[in-house]
């Protein structure tokens, strides 16, 4: 089975400053998806991002963009000019091309300090 | 275009009784997927569900079971509760069609098992 791994339990950055969240993961497949889904108090999951793994070009949206690397089964997050509203649960996640089901890691909370 | 509902918000038991969460799909979505979020963890999948049949499962027991109505709700249902049944649980929906599947996840419910 897959696994999915985030090394980092809670993380915190300045209000306006980069903060790069870590995720790893373990798979035999070449072709799959990789998601970053954000946890804010409400619970409510929200996608951030999304990466298909044959795409060697790095996704972005905005202030947030990954850092993927296939060849060591790397997926990081890196948040830019920070702000309070993304102060939530990080959850990276993935997902096998023909599968049904999704793998998250065990989250990191961030913490945005004024 | 209604988002992924559930209900009810919070819920208590006692250990051996039985439960039942329900979930609407976000319009248009076909199939349903249902998760097990415990304190400080991430999301694990107990199955997904297109049109009401069950495709696929995770590490869960039989005890576990789910349905999915022709308007594509969903019901998860619980038996035998055991005290480490206590978690949030996370309906998401997705087409089964879609490009990169991506999965709209509602609130969630929190079950508590005394």
């Amino acid at each position: 089975a897959q696994t999915v791994t985030q090394s980092q339990p809670e993380m915190s950055v300045q209000e306006a400053e980069t903060v790069t969240l870590s995720c790893t993961y373990d798979t035999s497949e070449s072709d799959y998806y990789l998601f970053w889904y954000k946890q804010p108090p409400s619970r409510q999951m929200i996608l951030v991002i999304r990466q298909e793994a044959y795409k060697q070009q790095n996704a972005t949206e905005n202030r947030f963009s990954v850092n993927f690397q296939k060849a060591a089964k790397s997926f990081s997050l890196k948040i830019s000019d920070s702000q309070l509203g993304d102060a939530a649960m990080y959850f990276c996640a993935y997902r096998s091309k023909d599968g049904n089901q999704f793998y998250f890691g065990t989250g990191t909370s961030l913490t945005v300090i004024p | 275009e209604t988002g992924v509902t559930q209900s009810p918000t919070h819920l208590i038991k006692t250990r051996g009784q039985q439960v039942t969460l329900r979930c609407s799909s976000q319009s248009g979505h076909n199939t349903v997927s249902w998760y097990q979020q415990a304190l400080g963890q991430g999301p694990q999948f107990i199955f997904q569900y297109y049109r009401e049949e069950e495709n696929g499962r995770g590490n869960f027991p039989p005890r576990f079971s789910g349905l999915q109505f022709p308007n594509y709700s969903s019901e998860l249902n619980v038996n035998a509760l055991e005290l480490d049944d206590s978690a949030l649980y996370l309906c998401a929906s997705s087409l089964r069609s879609g490009v990169n599947n991506e999965q709209f996840f509602g609130p969630g419910t929190r079950l508590t098992v005394l």
